[in-house]
């Protein structure tokens, strides 16, 4: 069984400043994990994926992700916040189901408030 | 190229009434999710299906609860007799049929809808 836990339920910071949003995994397998970003009222957005490539990847919008196994994690970063970042973030690791869906199982989610 | 269509964006029903979702994947894709959000929750898995199938229906509700994705048209999510606890946000995703696992595996998600049951 696959498992997501995203550590902080919120996360605040202020606009210019360094964010961290963290992501912990738990897999059965070698997993693929994605990054998605939820404005108000709005779908969701990937923002980025690992999919056993490179262990540092980049996203949109200048996020990126750092996969390291031995901690199982894959936590979310970016270098200086902006206004427009202000949203909810989920980690999600995808699962192969017996079936032969790929369900996605999500993180409870991160609500990033960017202070001006 | 317009991405997953969701309609309608909000929806109201009275307990006892049917609600159905409808959802136009990605140009291209032919594998549709859809996936139900409480509030404050992320998103739980409840359908997967390509054209006139039902691949994988381990995460819906053994009752009331249907879909469909025909040869033709949207796939549509449909609840019948609808209670409060249906309200929620369903979000449909797609993703190619073709590709490697990594593509096949990435989904995009529509705006959802919003459903409201009074």
């Amino acid at each position: 069984a696959q498992s997501v836990t995203q550590l902080d339920s919120h996360v605040s910071v202020s606009e210019g400043t360094p964010v961290l949003l963290r992501c912990n995994y738990s897999s059965s397998y070698s997993p693929s994990l994605f990054w998605y970003v939820q404005h108000p009222n709005k779908g969701l957005q990937l923002l980025l994926k690992y999919t056993s490539a490179a262990t540092l990847v980049k996203g949109i919008n200048g996020f990126e992700a750092e996969f390291k196994k031995s901690e199982t994690s894959f936590h979310l970063t970016k270098p200086s916040a902006h206004m427009s970042d202000a949203a909810e973030y989920f980690c999600v690791v995808t699962f192969r189901s017996g079936a032969g869906s790929y369900q996605l199982t999500f993180g409870k989610g991160t609500k990033l408030s960017v202070i001006p | 190229n317009a991405g997953v269509m969701q309609n309608p964006r909000h929806l109201v029903r009275r307990r006892g009434q049917e609600a159905r979702l409808r959802c136009s994947p990605m140009k291209g894709h032919s594998h549709v999710y859809w996936y139900r959000q409480l509030p404050e929750e992320g998103l739980k898995f409840m359908v997967y299906l390509q054209k006139e199938n039902i691949i994988d229906e381990s995460g819906m509700p053994k009752e009331r609860f249907s879909a469909e994705f025909p040869k033709e048209g949207p796939s549509i999510l449909r609840i019948q007799q609808v209670v409060r606890g249906d309200s929620a946000a369903y979000f449909c995703a797609s993703s190619p049929r073709t590709g490697g696992p990594a593509d096949q595996e990435t989904q995009y998600f529509g705006p959802g809808t919003r459903l409201l049951v009074l």
